[in-house]
C-alpha cells in the first residue's frame, strides 16, 4: 500500500493562476479531506468528502474546490490563486463507521503563490 | 465550536530530561476524541495517540505517556529520558464522535521541542 500520495510535492505560482493539487490513498478509504499549514495556525479544515460525490466545507473553504468522481481521488483547485494562498497542504483519509480510526495524512503539497 | 490551545510556542530541554507538552481543549460535544500527531523536520504528520472522551485512564508507550484530565479540558503529553529524535512540532487535535467517525479535526497550533543535544 503506498497509503495517501500527494502532488505534487512543491509548487510556485504566479497569483491569477489556476491549479490543482492531487491526493490518492489506496486503502479503500471512504473518508478524505484536506488541510492547510500555516505558521502559528496549526493545521485547518478546508474540505472533506465523505464518499463518492459528497463534498462539504471545513473551516476555510474560500478560494477552493473540490470534487471526488472516485472513492481513491480527491483534487483540490485553486481557481485563482492569491499569495494568501501560500501553505503547505496535506490530504488525509480515514475509513468511515469505524470508530476512532485515525485519519492518515499525505506527504504534504509546498505552495508558494507570487 | 471546537477549540484547541497548545499556549507553549516553543521549548528546548537538554537531551535525557523529562518535558511535558501542554494541550488544552474546548468543546460542546459530550463525546470526543483527542490526538497527538508529531511532524519531524521532515514534514510529514506521524500519529501517536488518540483517546475517546470516555476513557481517562493516563496512558503509557515506551517514553511517552498522556495524562488526559476531562475535569479541567486538558490532554498534556510527557516525553520521558527525552532524545534528539525528539525533536518535532507536535499537535494536539480534537474531533467530535459522529455518526461517522472522527473526521473534522481541530487542531491546536503545535509546540515546537527542540532537544539539545
Amino acid at each position: 500500500n503506498a497509503g495517501v500520495t500527494q502532488t505534487p510535492k512543491f509548487q510556485v505560482l504566479k497569483t491569477g493562476q489556476s491549479m490543482t493539487l492531487q491526493c490518492a490513498q489506496d486503502m479503500n478509504h471512504e473518508y478524505m479531506s484536506w488541510y492547510r499549514q500555516d505558521p502559528g495556525m496549526g493545521l485547518r479544515l478546508i474540505h472533506y468528502s465523505v464518499g463518492a460525490g459528497i463534498t462539504d466545507q471545513g473551516e476555510v473553504p474560500n478560494g477552493y474546490n473540490v470534487s471526488r468522481s472516485t472513492t481513491e481521488d480527491f483534487p483540490l483547485r485553486l481557481l485563482s490563486a492569491a499569495p494568501s494562498q501560500t501553505s503547505v497542504y496535506f490530504c488525509a483519509s480515514s475509513p468511515l463507521n469505524r470508530a476512532g480510526e485515525t485519519q492518515y495524512f499525505g506527504p504534504g503539497t509546498r505552495l508558494l503563490v507570487l | 465550536a471546537q477549540k484547541v490551545t497548545q499556549a507553549q510556542t516553543e521549548i528546548s530541554v537538554v537531551e535525557k530530561e523529562d518535558v511535558t507538552l501542554d494541550c488544552v481543549y474546548e468543546t460542546r460535544d459530550t463525546t470526543y476524541y483527542l490526538f497527538w500527531y508529531k511532524q519531524p523536520p521532515s514534514g510529514e504528520l506521524v500519529f501517536l495517540i488518540r483517546r475517546n472522551s470516555f476513557d481517562e485512564q493516563n496512558e503509557i508507550s515506551g517514553r511517552y505517556s498522556w495524562n488526559f484530565q476531562k475535569s479541567t479540558s486538558s490532554f498534556n503529553f510527557t516525553i520521558t529520558a527525552s532524545q534528539v529524535v525528539d525533536s518535532a512540532v507536535y499537535f494536539c487535535a480534537l474531533s467530535p464522535i459522529s455518526n461517522f467517525g472522527n473526521e473534522k479535526l481541530t487542531f491546536g497550533t503545535g509546540t515546537r521541542l527542540t532537544i539539545i543535544p
